[in-house]
């Protein structure tokens, strides 16, 4: 089943601590990329990757960062996380970044204390 | 940069009644995308418009490619308590990325 799967669903943590959220596609997709989920702000691009060792700042890079070493995974770290890094956050992977369908995971909600 | 502002932010409706909402941009959109996003899940795709003026079906979800092409509607017929969700609206902007709109979470009460 083609799906793109994030670890872990829901996290509490306290501000400093650094904190890593996994994200895993089956597709063989080039392109992915992270989203904080905000009320009344929609989905806000974090970060994305085109490919392998090429990735790039989205809209709301502060305070995050990722790495693409397999074309598979896209982990998401949050160096000394901060209360306003509270949200719930999707990775999604598509073919490429003008392909129309982004597949999401099942999304992340953090909560930073 | 460009930016898509969906309405009604949210909506409460009762089962069997029709909905309607829509997105609009400042600039031209080439794709407009609709996707559903149900409680406690990722959003999913339902609809992708290609040409300005198309008119696509998906069941009881019709949308349509404004003619000037910064606008595009959801109607949704006859709801039914599974439609309930946050829908967005969605485009790829000029460099190629997709933004979203803020959403618009629909309630239905049976």
């Amino acid at each position: 089943e083609a799906q793109v799967t994030q670890n872990p669903r829901y996290l509490i943590t306290v501000t400093g601590k650094k904190l890593t959220v996994t994200c895993s596609q089956n597709m063989n997709h080039e392109y992915m990329s992270w989203y904080r989920q905000d009320p009344g702000l929609g989905l806000r691009q974090i970060y994305y990757s085109m490919n392998v060792e090429v990735t790039d700042k989205g809209d709301v890079p502060e305070g995050y960062k990722v790495s693409r070493k397999e074309k598979r995974n896209f982990p998401l770290i949050l160096e000394s996380p901060s209360p306003n890094q509270t949200s719930l956050y999707f990775c999604a992977s598509s073919w490429g970044q003008g392909a129309p369908e982004a597949f999401f995971g099942q999304g992340t909600r953090l909560t930073v204390v | 940069g460009q930016q898509l502002n969906q309405s009604p932010q949210s909506m409460f409706i009762q089962e069997g009644e029709d909905v309607s909402m829509n997105c609009t941009s400042s600039s031209i959109f080439n794709t407009w995308l609709w996707y559903k996003q149900d409680p406690g899940e990722g959003p999913v795709l339902l609809i992708a418009l290609y040409k300005a003026g198309e008119l696509t079906s998906n069941g009881r979800l019709t949308a349509q490619f404004g003619i000037t092409r910064k606008d595009s509607f959801l109607n949704i017929s006859a709801s039914i308590p599974s439609d309930v969700g946050i829908y967005f609206c969605a485009g790829p902007n000029q460099g190629g990325k997709l933004i979203f709109g803020q959403g618009t979470e629909l309630s239905v009460k049976p």
